[in-house]
C-alpha cells in the first residue's frame, strides 16, 4: 500500500481531458514537499514528466501540466493522444519515510 | 547530457549479497545527488536510497541494516549493496541522478533473486 493513493486506473478518447489525482498527507504533500510526475511506457525507465508541482522538462510538450493544493496533487493531460498510454506514478518526500512513490495509474486511450 | 547505466549480476542466490554499480556518463557524479530505485515485476516504484557525491547516505528506513551505498568519483561511479536478500528483493533496478527529483534515470537491470 503506497503512501501516496493514485486511482489504478483511468481512461479517455484521443482529444480528451484527463487528470491523474494523487493523494499524500501532512506528513507528505501537505507538509509542503513538492510532488514529481513520472511517465513509464511499458518495458521502459520512467521518464520525468512534471517536477517540482507544476514545472515541465524541456521537451515534455504542454498537454501535460501538473498542480498541487494541500495534501494533493494532480497531473493533467489534454488533447489525449493515442502514445500517451502509459503508467503514470508521482512523487514526493514524506518525513518519515524519506522518498515515496504513488502505486502508479495506468491510462488506457480508447 | 547525463547518462546513466546500471551494471551487475542478474542472479543472486537467497541470502547472499546484492551488487549494482552505475556509471555515470556526460558529466561529472560530483556535487550531486545520487539514488537507487527499484521496481517489481507489475508493481510500483521503491525509493531505496540516495547519496550524495562526498559519500553521504540516506536510506529507506524499511530497507535500513541491509543497505549500503559507495561512491567513486575518480570512476564516476556509485554502487549499491543489499545483504541477506530474498525473492521478494528481485525487481529491475535503476540508477538515477536526485535534484530531488529523480532525472534522468538508467535503463535499469533485472535482478533476480533465485537458488
Amino acid at each position: 500500500q503506497s503512501v501516496l493513493t493514485q486511482p489504478p486506473s483511468v481512461s479517455g478518447a484521443p482529444g480528451q481531458r484527463v487528470t491523474i489525482s494523487c493523494t499524500g498527507s501532512s506528513s507528505n504533500i501537505g507538509g509542503g514537499y513538492d510532488v514529481h510526475w513520472y511517465q513509464q511506457l511499458p518495458g521502459t525507465a520512467p521518464k520525468l514528466l512534471i517536477y517540482a508541482n507544476t514545472n515541465r522538462p524541456s521537451g515534455v510538450p504542454d498537454r501535460f501540466s501538473g498542480s498541487k493544493s494541500g495534501t494533493s496533487a494532480s497531473l493533467a493531460i489534454t488533447g489525449l493522444q493515442a502514445d500517451d498510454e502509459s503508467d503514470y506514478y508521482c512523487q514526493s518526500y514524506d518525513s518519515s519515510l524519506n522518498w515515496v512513490f504513488g502505486g502508479g495509474t495506468k491510462l488506457t486511450v480508447l | 547530457q547525463v547518462q546513466l547505466q546500471e551494471s551487475g549480476p542478474g542472479l543472486v542466490k537467497p541470502s547472499e549479497t546484492l551488487s549494482l554499480t552505475c556509471s555515470v556518463s556526460g558529466g561529472s557524479i560530483s556535487s550531486y545527488y545520487w539514488s537507487w530505485i527499484r521496481q517489481p515485476a507489475g508493481k510500483g516504484l521503491e525509493c531505496i536510497g540516495r547519496i550524495y557525491s562526498s559519500g553521504i547516505t540516506k536510506y529507506n528506513p524499511s530497507l535500513k541494516g541491509r543497505v549500503t551505498m559507495s561512491v567513486d568519483t575518480s570512476k564516476n561511479q556509485f554502487s549499491l549493496k543489499l545483504t541477506s536478500v530474498t525473492a521478494a528483493d528481485t525487481a529491475v533496478y535503476y540508477c538515477a541522478k536526485s535534484n530531488p527529483w529523480f532525472d534522468p534515470w538508467g535503463q535499469g537491470t533485472l535482478v533476480t533473486v533465485s537458488s
